[in-house]
């Protein structure tokens, strides 16, 4: 079968550093794809990882291990903005397998 | 580059209804794919299409149908519609080259009453 699991919510403050954690078991697997998604938005790309380890883009990092079956994305000195939902998803050559999505909230 | 473009962005509808909605990829992009996303389900796969062709579907029923033209452009319908089937119905496409990016589109909010 095809599992994709996140944390469904978490919470942070501004200025601080969050990880969000990946998880998935499925038939097939050619990447790795972060997307985040504001409220009633779509979901707009952050980053896709092919090959094990980090890659790092601004504020936002994204890491892979195939062997673990395991990815996080890595959002440092968070600001309000992004408040919204992060979307994990495997990509399975002809369709991405999403995750529910982790919504994280910002406080100041 | 013009991004994904769909239509229209909003929708309601009746129960027993069909609707159907466009999406336009971004060029040069042929592989194009639907998805209904829901607050209980999240994003589902429907369905991809390529040169035209179904290359894969997911598991919805067979009142969801699709099609794509020749220019990439695609079509999403869907017949008998149920109170369900609200939902926000998102297209992406993709370019040829291996790994490529998925785009979304802003998609097409439907409310079925």
């Amino acid at each position: 079968g095809q599992n994709i699991d996140q944390p469904t919510e978490m919470t942070a403050t501004e200025g601080a550093i969050v990880q969000i954690n990946c998880t998935y078991q499925t038939s097939g697997f050619n990447g790795l794809f972060w997307y985040q998604q504001h409220a009633g938005e779509a979901p707009t790309f952050l980053s896709y990882n092919v090959l094990d380890g980090l890659e790092e883009k601004g504020r936002f990092s994204s890491f892979l291990s195939r062997s673990k079956g395991y990815s996080y994305l890595l959002l440092k000195e968070l600001q309000m903005k992004d408040s919204a939902s992060y979307l994990c998803a495997v990509d399975n050559t002809d369709k991405l397998i999403f995750g529910t999505g982790t919504r994280l909230q910002v406080f100041p | 580059k013009a991004g994904v473009t769909q239509t229209p962005r909003y929708l309601i509808k009746t129960r027993g209804q069909q609707v159907t909605l466009s999406c336009s990829p971004i060029s040069g992009h042929r592989s194009v794919s639907w998805y209904q996303q829901t607050p209980g389900q999240g994003l589902q796969f429907l369905f991809e299409y390529f040169s035209e062709t179904q290359r894969n579907k997911g598991n919805f029923p067979g009142r969801f149908s699709g099609r794509q033209f020749s220019n990439s452009r695609s079509e999403m319908n869907v017949s008998t519609l149920e109170l369900g089937d609200s939902a926000l119905y998102l297209c992406a496409s993709r370019g040829v080259a291996a790994q490529e990016t998925q785009y979304f589109g802003p998609g097409t909010r439907l409310l079925v009453l």
